[in-house]
Protein backbone atom coordinates (compact mmCIF):
# COMPACT_ATOMS: atom_id res chain seq x y z
CA UNK A 1 0.00 0.00 0.00
CA UNK A 2 0.95 3.58 -0.26
CA UNK A 3 1.86 5.73 1.92
CA UNK A 4 3.11 9.16 2.87
CA UNK A 5 5.51 10.13 5.32
CA UNK A 6 6.20 13.90 6.76
CA UNK A 7 9.28 13.47 8.63
CA UNK A 8 8.70 16.71 10.62
CA UNK A 9 6.21 17.05 12.94
CA UNK A 10 6.59 20.72 14.05
CA UNK A 11 8.94 22.97 12.62
CA UNK A 12 9.68 26.33 14.10
CA UNK A 13 11.70 29.03 11.54
CA UNK A 14 11.85 33.23 12.40
CA UNK A 15 10.36 34.87 9.52
CA UNK A 16 12.68 36.30 7.17
CA UNK A 17 14.06 32.66 7.36
CA UNK A 18 14.08 30.12 4.69
CA UNK A 19 11.80 26.81 4.76
CA UNK A 20 12.05 23.31 3.79
CA UNK A 21 9.19 20.67 4.71
CA UNK A 22 9.94 16.91 3.76
CA UNK A 23 7.71 14.78 2.44
CA UNK A 24 8.76 11.14 1.27
CA UNK A 25 6.11 8.79 -0.59
CA UNK A 26 6.29 5.01 -0.93
CA UNK A 27 4.99 3.87 -4.39
CA UNK A 28 6.17 1.80 -7.52
CA UNK A 29 5.08 4.51 -10.16
CA UNK A 30 5.12 8.35 -9.87
CA UNK A 31 2.40 9.28 -8.60
CA UNK A 32 0.55 12.59 -8.74
CA UNK A 33 1.95 15.16 -5.65
CA UNK A 34 0.27 17.83 -3.82
CA UNK A 35 1.33 20.17 -1.22
CA UNK A 36 -1.82 21.78 0.62
CA UNK A 37 -1.57 23.65 3.40
CA UNK A 38 -4.38 24.90 6.63
CA UNK A 39 -4.69 27.27 8.50
CA UNK A 40 -6.50 26.56 12.13
CA UNK A 41 -10.08 25.79 11.58
CA UNK A 42 -10.18 25.71 8.33
CA UNK A 43 -10.39 23.54 5.00
CA UNK A 44 -7.20 22.74 3.04
CA UNK A 45 -5.75 24.90 0.88
CA UNK A 46 -3.77 23.86 -2.66
CA UNK A 47 -0.44 25.04 -2.84
CA UNK A 48 0.90 23.00 -5.68
CA UNK A 49 1.07 20.25 -7.30
CA UNK A 50 3.20 17.69 -9.44
CA UNK A 51 1.65 15.13 -12.17
CA UNK A 52 4.49 15.30 -14.76
CA UNK A 53 7.79 17.11 -16.62
CA UNK A 54 9.30 19.81 -14.89
CA UNK A 55 10.44 18.54 -11.73
CA UNK A 56 10.49 22.19 -9.82
CA UNK A 57 6.91 23.03 -9.47
CA UNK A 58 6.23 26.34 -8.63
CA UNK A 59 3.13 27.30 -6.47
CA UNK A 60 1.40 30.12 -5.07
CA UNK A 61 2.58 32.03 -2.19
CA UNK A 62 6.02 32.05 -2.89
CA UNK A 63 5.88 28.20 -2.71
CA UNK A 64 7.84 26.12 -4.54
CA UNK A 65 8.61 22.00 -4.49
CA UNK A 66 10.82 19.41 -6.14
CA UNK A 67 9.94 16.28 -7.33
CA UNK A 68 13.31 13.75 -6.64
CA UNK A 69 12.41 10.68 -8.40
CA UNK A 70 15.41 8.37 -6.97
CA UNK A 71 14.40 10.33 -3.29
CA UNK A 72 10.85 9.17 -3.76
CA UNK A 73 10.63 12.83 -2.32
CA UNK A 74 8.71 16.03 -2.70
CA UNK A 75 9.76 18.68 -0.37
CA UNK A 76 8.71 21.90 0.13
CA UNK A 77 10.40 25.47 -0.26
CA UNK A 78 10.13 29.08 0.45
CA UNK A 79 13.38 31.34 0.51
CA UNK A 80 12.00 33.55 3.06
CA UNK A 81 8.51 32.88 5.45
CA UNK A 82 6.46 35.42 6.38
CA UNK A 83 4.59 35.04 9.74
CA UNK A 84 1.38 34.37 8.23
CA UNK A 85 2.75 30.98 6.59
CA UNK A 86 2.14 30.01 10.12
CA UNK A 87 -0.20 27.27 9.55
CA UNK A 88 -0.38 23.07 9.11
CA UNK A 89 1.28 21.30 5.63
CA UNK A 90 0.32 18.32 4.66
CA UNK A 91 1.86 16.66 1.42
CA UNK A 92 -0.54 13.76 0.02
CA UNK A 93 -0.19 11.41 -2.60
CA UNK A 94 -2.57 10.55 -5.75
CA UNK A 95 -2.95 7.10 -8.04
CA UNK A 96 -3.04 6.74 -11.32
CA UNK A 97 -6.49 5.33 -12.15
CA UNK A 98 -7.15 5.46 -8.54
CA UNK A 99 -10.36 7.15 -8.89
CA UNK A 100 -8.39 10.54 -7.42
CA UNK A 101 -8.47 9.00 -4.13
CA UNK A 102 -5.59 10.84 -1.84
CA UNK A 103 -3.49 9.36 0.76
CA UNK A 104 -2.00 12.01 2.93
CA UNK A 105 0.63 12.97 5.42
CA UNK A 106 0.22 13.04 8.69
CA UNK A 107 1.27 17.16 8.32
CA UNK A 108 3.86 19.65 9.72
CA UNK A 109 3.14 22.36 11.67
CA UNK A 110 4.88 25.34 10.65
CA UNK A 111 5.35 28.39 13.53
CA UNK A 112 6.98 31.49 12.61
CA UNK A 113 9.02 33.58 15.08
CA UNK A 114 8.81 36.75 14.61
CA UNK B 1 -11.79 29.41 -9.59
CA UNK B 2 -12.27 26.01 -8.19
CA UNK B 3 -14.06 26.88 -5.00
CA UNK B 4 -15.96 24.64 -2.42
CA UNK B 5 -18.36 25.71 0.01
CA UNK B 6 -19.40 23.73 2.85
CA UNK B 7 -22.72 24.22 5.14
CA UNK B 8 -22.91 24.87 8.18
CA UNK B 9 -19.60 25.86 9.38
CA UNK B 10 -20.26 24.11 12.50
CA UNK B 11 -22.99 22.71 14.12
CA UNK B 12 -23.76 21.68 17.72
CA UNK B 13 -26.59 19.11 18.26
CA UNK B 14 -28.05 16.58 20.87
CA UNK B 15 -27.17 13.00 21.11
CA UNK B 16 -29.74 10.52 18.80
CA UNK B 17 -30.19 13.40 16.69
CA UNK B 18 -29.37 13.53 12.91
CA UNK B 19 -27.31 16.34 11.45
CA UNK B 20 -26.96 17.30 7.53
CA UNK B 21 -23.66 18.72 5.86
CA UNK B 22 -24.15 20.33 2.60
CA UNK B 23 -20.96 20.48 0.20
CA UNK B 24 -21.63 22.58 -3.04
CA UNK B 25 -19.01 23.31 -5.95
CA UNK B 26 -19.76 27.11 -6.85
CA UNK B 27 -17.75 27.26 -10.34
CA UNK B 28 -17.23 23.69 -11.63
CA UNK B 29 -18.95 20.22 -11.93
CA UNK B 30 -17.86 17.40 -9.42
CA UNK B 31 -18.01 14.63 -11.14
CA UNK B 32 -16.18 13.21 -7.73
CA UNK B 33 -16.93 14.16 -4.07
CA UNK B 34 -15.03 12.94 -0.89
CA UNK B 35 -15.73 13.42 2.70
CA UNK B 36 -13.03 13.31 5.37
CA UNK B 37 -13.17 13.23 9.00
CA UNK B 38 -10.27 15.34 10.80
CA UNK B 39 -9.39 14.81 14.38
CA UNK B 40 -7.99 17.71 16.42
CA UNK B 41 -3.92 17.92 15.49
CA UNK B 42 -4.36 14.74 12.96
CA UNK B 43 -4.45 13.94 9.31
CA UNK B 44 -7.30 14.08 7.23
CA UNK B 45 -9.30 10.33 6.95
CA UNK B 46 -11.37 9.56 3.89
CA UNK B 47 -14.62 8.39 4.94
CA UNK B 48 -16.12 7.78 1.47
CA UNK B 49 -16.27 8.61 -1.82
CA UNK B 50 -19.45 10.03 -3.94
CA UNK B 51 -19.92 9.74 -7.88
CA UNK B 52 -23.04 11.83 -8.79
CA UNK B 53 -25.57 9.62 -9.34
CA UNK B 54 -24.24 6.99 -7.85
CA UNK B 55 -24.02 5.29 -4.37
CA UNK B 56 -20.83 6.56 -2.30
CA UNK B 57 -18.08 4.00 -1.80
CA UNK B 58 -17.25 4.01 1.73
CA UNK B 59 -13.90 3.47 3.52
CA UNK B 60 -13.01 -0.05 5.51
CA UNK B 61 -14.55 1.12 8.71
CA UNK B 62 -16.95 3.73 7.95
CA UNK B 63 -20.24 3.11 8.66
CA UNK B 64 -22.42 3.84 5.71
CA UNK B 65 -25.89 3.31 7.52
CA UNK B 66 -24.52 5.77 9.84
CA UNK B 67 -22.49 8.25 7.63
CA UNK B 68 -25.48 8.52 4.81
CA UNK B 69 -24.16 10.73 1.34
CA UNK B 70 -26.06 11.46 -1.10
CA UNK B 71 -24.70 13.43 -4.73
CA UNK B 72 -27.45 14.28 -6.19
CA UNK B 73 -26.49 16.80 -8.54
CA UNK B 74 -23.23 18.03 -9.98
CA UNK B 75 -22.58 20.71 -7.79
CA UNK B 76 -24.14 18.84 -4.50
CA UNK B 77 -23.02 16.51 -2.06
CA UNK B 78 -24.62 15.84 1.46
CA UNK B 79 -23.17 13.75 4.60
CA UNK B 80 -25.68 13.38 7.02
CA UNK B 81 -24.85 11.66 10.48
CA UNK B 82 -27.44 9.83 11.72
CA UNK B 83 -28.53 9.16 15.37
CA UNK B 84 -25.54 11.11 16.07
CA UNK B 85 -23.13 10.34 19.45
CA UNK B 86 -20.46 12.13 21.09
CA UNK B 87 -17.78 10.28 19.23
CA UNK B 88 -19.16 11.57 15.83
CA UNK B 89 -17.84 15.17 17.19
CA UNK B 90 -14.82 15.78 14.73
CA UNK B 91 -14.10 18.15 11.83
CA UNK B 92 -15.70 17.05 8.32
CA UNK B 93 -14.34 18.12 5.30
CA UNK B 94 -15.34 17.51 1.54
CA UNK B 95 -13.27 18.18 -1.71
CA UNK B 96 -14.25 18.20 -5.38
CA UNK B 97 -12.63 17.35 -8.26
CA UNK B 98 -14.48 18.52 -11.64
CA UNK B 99 -14.37 15.79 -14.90
CA UNK B 100 -11.37 13.95 -15.38
CA UNK B 101 -9.54 16.41 -13.22
CA UNK B 102 -6.92 14.58 -10.70
CA UNK B 103 -7.06 18.02 -8.30
CA UNK B 104 -9.00 18.10 -5.05
CA UNK B 105 -10.27 21.18 -4.02
CA UNK B 106 -11.13 21.36 -0.60
CA UNK B 107 -14.39 23.11 1.73
CA UNK B 108 -13.81 24.87 4.94
CA UNK B 109 -14.99 22.24 7.25
CA UNK B 110 -17.60 21.79 9.49
CA UNK B 111 -17.27 21.47 13.19
CA UNK B 112 -19.60 18.81 14.32
CA UNK B 113 -20.47 18.71 18.52
CA UNK B 114 -22.69 16.03 19.66
CA UNK B 115 -23.91 16.84 23.01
Amino acid sequence: AQSVTQPDIHITVSEGASLELRCNYSYGATPYLFWYVQSPGQGLQLLLKYFSGDTLVQGIKGFEAEFKRSQSSFNLRKPSVHWSDAAEYFCAVGLTGGGNKLTFGTGTQLKVEL
Amino acid sequence: GAVVSQHPSWVICKSGTSVKIECRSLDFQATTMFWYRQFPKQSLMLMATSNEGSKATYEQGVEKDKFLINHASLTLSTLTVTSAHPEDSSFYICSATGEGGETQYFGPGTRLLVL
